[in-house]
């Protein structure tokens, strides 16, 4: 299994620019979400889905897009890409189960810089 | 809302030592708790997975308890080495939800 892999790994954007952020899982899970990592904040959940055509909100979803066609992929989209959005994205899968939670995987993550 | 804290933000520790790293939660209905370990520039990689109902959790030279009621768990690593040297996070979800809450981690150098 690849696990989660999130492509691009590195990528710079003009101020409002668009681009989609990949991310793809081969271990059938069910559960996907997408997290921010700034400095000094910590990891915060951007949007998540609990499976193919079910999206929602995190506490940060503003300037950001999801959309679940498959249960494998699971892409970001930003629709104009500010400075503010300059952070590490990373994904995370994990399979629901009847208690509601187990263990979550991440992918290697996509640096993001906005000029 | 709830907010994880981790404590110290920073560590330092001579080769051999056994050392413990702190995180605390403001909401006690949790289903478990995840510590993960971040190399620089990497992503998260799971460590221990302790669920509501166990006290702890054991990995090798690595020791999760939980203390849901105080709001607490530690990360206890046994014989520190440098390739220990990472930093470490704690998440927990909200019962009902799968979303995580993080702490902002605990930098660890282990010193050869």
């Amino acid at each position: 299994n690849a696990g989660v892999t999130q492509t691009p790994k590195f990528q710079v954007l003009k101020t409002g620019q668009s681009m989609t952020l990949q991310c793809a899982q081969d271990m059938n899970h069910e559960y996907m979400s997408w997290y921010r990592q700034d400095p000094g904040m910590g990891l915060r959940l951007i949007h998540y889905s609990v499976g193919a055509g079910i999206t929602d909100q995190g506490e940060v979803p503003n300037g950001y897009n999801v959309s679940r066609s498959t249960t494998e992929d699971f892409p970001l989209r930003l629709l104009s890409a500010a400075p503010s959005q300059t952070s590490v994205y990373f994904c995370a899968s994990n399979g629901l189960t009847g208690v509601g939670y187990n263990e979550q995987f991440f992918g290697p993550g996509t640096r993001l810089t906005v000029l | 809302k709830q907010e994880v804290t981790q404590i110290p933000a920073a560590l330092s520790v001579p080769e051999g030592e056994n050392l413990v790293l702190n995180c605390s939660f403001t909401d006690s209905a949790i289903y478990n708790l995840q510590w993960f370990r971040q190399d620089p520039g990497k992503g998260l990689t799971s460590l221990l997975l302790i669920q509501s109902s166990q006290r702890e959790q054991t990995s090798g030279r690595l020791n999760a308890s939980l203390d849901k009621s105080s709001g607490r768990s530690t990360l206890y690593i046994a014989a520190s080495q440098p390739g220990d040297s990472a930093t470490y996070l704690c998440a927990v979800p909200l019962t009902g939800a799968n979303n995580l809450f993080f702490g902002t981690g605990t930098r660890l150098t282990v010193i050869p």
